[in-house]
C-alpha cells in the first residue's frame, strides 16, 4: 500500500524561527516522485517542490531546504527564518509512476506569528 | 505562465441537483485529473484521465461521477445527484508527460444544500 503521513497536524512559530514540518511515506514503487505543496488560506494548491526516488541530493531555494532520506523514507522540509506569509496548510504528497494519482498526506498546519 | 483554471469558484446547489465542473487544463498537458478536498480534510484522489479515458477512478468515484473532455480544451467533471457529502472543493490538475509535476486549478468550492 502507498501512504503518506505527517505526523505534525499544527506547528505554531514565532516569526524568523526556523520549523521543519516531517513526512513520511511508504510504496513499493522502485521509482516515484515526492512533492511537497502550500495551501494559504485563499485555498489553491502551490507547487513547492519535485524530488524523484533517485535523487537523495538535498536542495536549497531560497529560505527553503528540503531533506530526503530514502534509507528512513522521509522527505522533510525547513523554512529558515519563517515569516508570517508562510503561514499555509503544506502537504507532501506521493507520486505513484505506475498510477500518475498523488496521494497526499493529511497536511501541517503551519502558523507563524509576527 | 501557463495556469490550471477551474469555474466556477463557488457553486451552491440543492441536493439531488446536477453539477457540472469545468476545467481547462495547460494546453499542451496530457494527464488529467480530479481531486476533492473536503473542509479541513486532506486531498484525496477521485479520477485520472488520459488518452480520452479514464486511468484510474478511486472508490469515491462512484456510478454518480462522470468525467468528459469534449473538446480539446475543457475537462469537466459531472455529479448527476449531489448528496450533502460532497460539499468540498474539488481541484482539477494537469501534467505534460509521464514524470511531470501536476499543477493544480484554483478550485471550486462546491455547497450541497
Amino acid at each position: 500500500a502507498q501512504k503518506v503521513t505527517q505526523a505534525q497536524t499544527e506547528i505554531s512559530v514565532v516569526e524568523k524561527e526556523d520549523v521543519t514540518l516531517d513526512c513520511v511515506y511508504e510504496t513499493r514503487d522502485t521509482t516515484y516522485y515526492l512533492f511537497w505543496y502550500k495551501q494559504p488560506p485563499s485555498g489553491e494548491l502551490v507547487f513547492l517542490i519535485r524530488r524523484n526516488s533517485f535523487d537523495e541530493q538535498n536542495e536549497i531555494s531560497g529560505r527553503y531546504s528540503w531533506n530526503f532520506q530514502k534509507s528512513t523514507s522521509s522527505f522533510n522540509f525547513t523554512i529558515t527564518a519563517s515569516q508570517v506569509v508562510d503561514s499555509a496548510v503544506y502537504f507532501c504528497a506521493l507520486h505513484s509512476s505506475n498510477t500518475g494519482k498523488l496521494i497526499f498526506g493529511q497536511g501541517t498546519t503551519l502558523q507563524v506569528k509576527p | 505562465e501557463p495556469e490550471v483554471t477551474q469555474t466556477p469558484s463557488h457553486q451552491v446547489t440543492q441536493m439531488g441537483q446536477e453539477v457540472i465542473l469545468r476545467c481547462v487544463p495547460i494546453s499542451n498537458h496530457l494527464y488529467f485529473y480530479w481531486y476533492r478536498q473536503i473542509l479541513g480534510q486532506k486531498v484525496e484522489f477521485l479520477v485520472s484521465f488520459y488518452n480520452n479515458e479514464i486511468s484510474e477512478k478511486s472508490e469515491i468515484f462512484d456510478d454518480q461521477f462522470s468525467v468528459e473532455r469534449p473538446d480539446g480544451s475543457n475537462f469537466t467533471l459531472k455529479i448527476r445527484s449531489t448528496k450533502l457529502e460532497d460539499s468540498a472543493m474539488y481541484f482539477c490538475a494537469s501534467r505534460g508527460g509521464a514524470q511531470e509535476t501536476q499543477y493544480f486549478g484554483p478550485g471550486t468550492r462546491l455547497l450541497v444544500l
